[in-house]
């Protein structure tokens, strides 16, 4: 059975200022993971996704996250977030089968 | 494209009543998706499909029913509501496995008293 842990329920941050969103999973197979983020009233969209390949993917907006197998985490990071980032982001993981096991999702607020 | 949509957009209800959430997407998605979001539990699955007339149970089937006679529509049938069913609905569609991006429609928020 697959899991996923957001360690975070909230993340406060000055605007200009980096952050991290931390995820770990649990799987007993090969894992495809997932970021998606939901702003205020909306339904989730996918900000990026790991599936092989180079462990290091990046989002069109300047967030990206790195894959660690031996610690088996999938931190979301950006170095200097805008207002605009106000939203809260879920996690994700799959076996690749038929469905997405969703975490708990963190609230991102900026602080002007 | 119009993408996932959702319909109604709110609804209160009366505790065992009936009603059906319709999702209809117009990508020609095979899978499709619905789930449950509160507040601070994040999303769970209730049903989904791999196919027009193929479905099968999430985490929290209990008290839902599904039926997709279509490509394009996926209801999600409420018998006898309860409170406990009150939250947000989103219905979500992707064109093969969940390794494809899931589009999600703008959701349903349903009360329950």
């Amino acid at each position: 059975a697959q899991s996923v842990t957001q360690l975070d329920s909230q993340v406060p941050v000055f605007e200009e200022a980096p952050v991290e969103l931390r995820c770990n999973y649990s799987s007993s197979v090969s894992v495809y993971l997932f970021w998606y983020v939901q702003y205020p009233n909306q339904g989730l969209q996918l900000l990026l996704k790991y599936l092989s390949g180079s462990t290091l993917v990046e989002s069109i907006n300047g967030f990206e996250a790195e894959f660690n197998k031996s610690q088996t985490s999938f931190h979301l990071r950006k170095p200097s977030v805008h207002i605009s980032d106000t939203a809260e982001y879920f996690c994700a993981v799959s076996d690749g089968a038929s469905k997405i096991i969703f975490g708990s999702g963190t609230r991102l607020s900026i602080r002007p | 494209n119009a993408g996932v949509t959702q319909t109604p957009k709110f609804r209160i209800l009366k505790i065992g009543q009936s009603m059906t959430l319709q999702c209809t997407q117009d990508m020609n998605h095979n899978y499709m998706y619905w789930y449950r979001q509160d507040p601070g539990m994040g999303l769970k699955l209730i049903y989904y499909s791999v196919g027009a007339g193929i479905t099968d149970k999430g985490e929290v089937p209990n008290g839902y029913n599904v039926s997709r006679s279509t490509t394009e529509d996926f209801p999600l049938r409420l018998e006898l509501a309860a409170p406990s069913q009150t939250s947000v609905y989103f219905c979500a569609s992707s064109y093969e496995g969940p390794t494809y991006e899931q589009y999600f429609g703008p959701g349903t928020r349903l009360t329950v008293t």
